[in-house]
């Protein structure tokens, strides 16, 4: 139930294609769902976060689609560009005091030119 | 400037050695974590602190060993019972009204 399953392991698209990175949860409980970007060498960034109170939320290029009944999630790059070549994380966690983040297990992106 | 100061990012160590990485904030949140990422398995939590002089396990705990004596500081020491240490140690820290983790930008650990 703690789990948080994320696909695909890895993807390649051009520039300017839509990736679209999947994760589906267990917990009802989850009320928190943030996607985290991860260059090489670095710590993970918070990119965009959303909670189930909505079924889509846009910040730039990034878009995090949630959909509550199937208790699954997904992150769209809209154009995407070379430099969003990272790795990605979803995770999820209930909120309202210091609830352990659930990670996935990563998708490693790479756009092309 | 706010965040989260990890160091050394190399370390090398023999076999049999202790080492401790240290994580130091200044951003003033009560929660911090030590995370550990291995190619293709995400991030695993070893140990989070939610409070100064207390810390609790997280899912792969065995071989490591923390402290929270101070709210800015939770090193983490990685001991000669961890099997197979090689690998990139994440520190992060959170507060509760967000849920939002703030990384360090890690510390590489090879074990020679």
């Amino acid at each position: 139930q703690q789990q948080v399953k994320q696909s695909p392991q890895s993807l390649i698209v051009q520039k300017g294609g839509i990736p679209i990175i999947n994760c589906a949860y267990e917990n009802t409980a989850f009320d928190y769902f943030p996607w985290y970007q991860q260059f090489p060498g670095k710590g993970p960034a918070l990119l965009i976060a959303i909670r189930p109170d909505v079924s889509e939320k846009k910040e730039g290029r990034f878009t995090i689609s949630f959909n509550k009944s199937a208790k699954q999630f997904s992150l769209h790059i809209m154009d995407s560009q070379p430099g969003d070549s990272a790795t990605y994380f979803c995770a999820a966690t209930s909120t309202g005091g210091y609830n352990k983040l659930i990670f996935g297990a990563g998708t490693r992106l790479a756009v092309h030119p | 400037d706010g965040g989260i100061t990890q160091s050394p990012k190399y370390l090398f160590r023999k076999e049999g050695q202790n080492v401790t990485l240290s994580c130091e904030q200044n951003l003033n949140h009560d929660a911090m974590y030590w995370y550990r990422q291995d190619p293709g398995q995400g991030l695993r939590l070893i140990y989070y602190s939610q409070i100064v002089n207390d810390f609790q396990k997280g899912d792969i705990a065995e071989g490591y060993s923390v402290s929270r004596e101070k709210k800015e500081s939770f090193p983490l020491t990685v001991t000669s019972a961890q099997k197979n240490p090689t690998a990139f140690y994440l520190c992060a820290s959170s507060t509760p009204q967000t849920g939002e983790l703030f990384f360090g930008e890690g510390s590489r650990l090879t074990v020679l």
